[in-house]
């Protein structure tokens, strides 16, 4: 069993590039979300899916998007990089409704030059 | 707006018992969290607390829960080299603890002396 799995682990940008992280969860989870993780500012988050189709703004939305055309799949999209957006990245999993636990990926390293 | 705030640093000599404080503004946060983070990996699951209890106790962790304070901390008993982590309390924005919206603190690195 996978759990979250996160692609790349590293990646390095050059400033106004635009990329993809890649997140997929075999878990049937319904519920899925990217933070973003920096040096003295612990997790803030970014996007959240409560489903297929369905996506929502977290604390710190510019500069992403989202999308969820499947229960497995929820990738995050960087239109044209800033160095502001130099973070580790995690996304995340859980079951549907009043879970206890999240699931978490290794995390990305994206460094924005 | 929800806050969670949390010291950055613990230092404990190993064997010690070693505490973690947090605390928390939303009142109507249903469950509260301790993830544990080790260097290079993501966050892990400790323990959690559903918001009507006041202590839980699980093997060398031990959660107490203040509500009138809105304080939360994490007790780890007979502290060893493996413990040594960054420590992250959350509470819930949602209906659950679901990956729709934790609310996380920046952390708490726990260092272990020998």
């Amino acid at each position: 069993n996978a759990g979250v799995t996160q692609t790349p682990k590293f990646q390095v940008l050059k400033t106004g590039q635009s990329m993809t992280l890649q997140c997929a969860q075999d878990m049937n989870h319904e519920y899925m979300s990217w933070y973003r993780q920096d040096p003295g500012m612990g997790l803030r988050l970014i996007h959240y899916s409560v489903g297929a189709g369905i996506t929502d703004q977290g604390e710190v939305p510019n500069g992403y998007n989202v999308s969820r055309s499947t229960t497995e799949d929820f990738p995050l999209r960087l239109l044209s990089a800033a160095p502001s957006q130099t973070s580790v990245y995690f996304c995340a999993s859980s079951e549907q409704a009043r879970t206890t636990e999240a699931f978490f990926g290794q995390g990305t390293r994206l460094t924005v030059v | 707006g929800e806050d969670v705030e949390q010291s950055l640093f613990l230092s404990v000599r190993e064997g010690d018992s070693s505490v973690i404080n947090c605390t928390y503004t939303d009142s109507s946060s249903t469950y509260l969290y301790w993830y544990k983070q080790e260097p290079g990996a993501g966050l892990q699951l400790l323990t959690y607390i559903f918001s009507n209890m006041d202590m839980k106790q699980d093997q060398r962790l031990t959660v107490l829960l203040n509500k009138k304070d809105k304080h939360l901390s994490l007790r780890i008993a007979d502290t060893q080299t493996g413990d040594s982590a960054i420590y992250f309390c959350a509470e819930n924005l949602g209906s659950g603890g679901g990956a729709d919206g934790l609310t996380f603190g920046k952390g708490t690195h726990l260092i272990i002396q020998p």
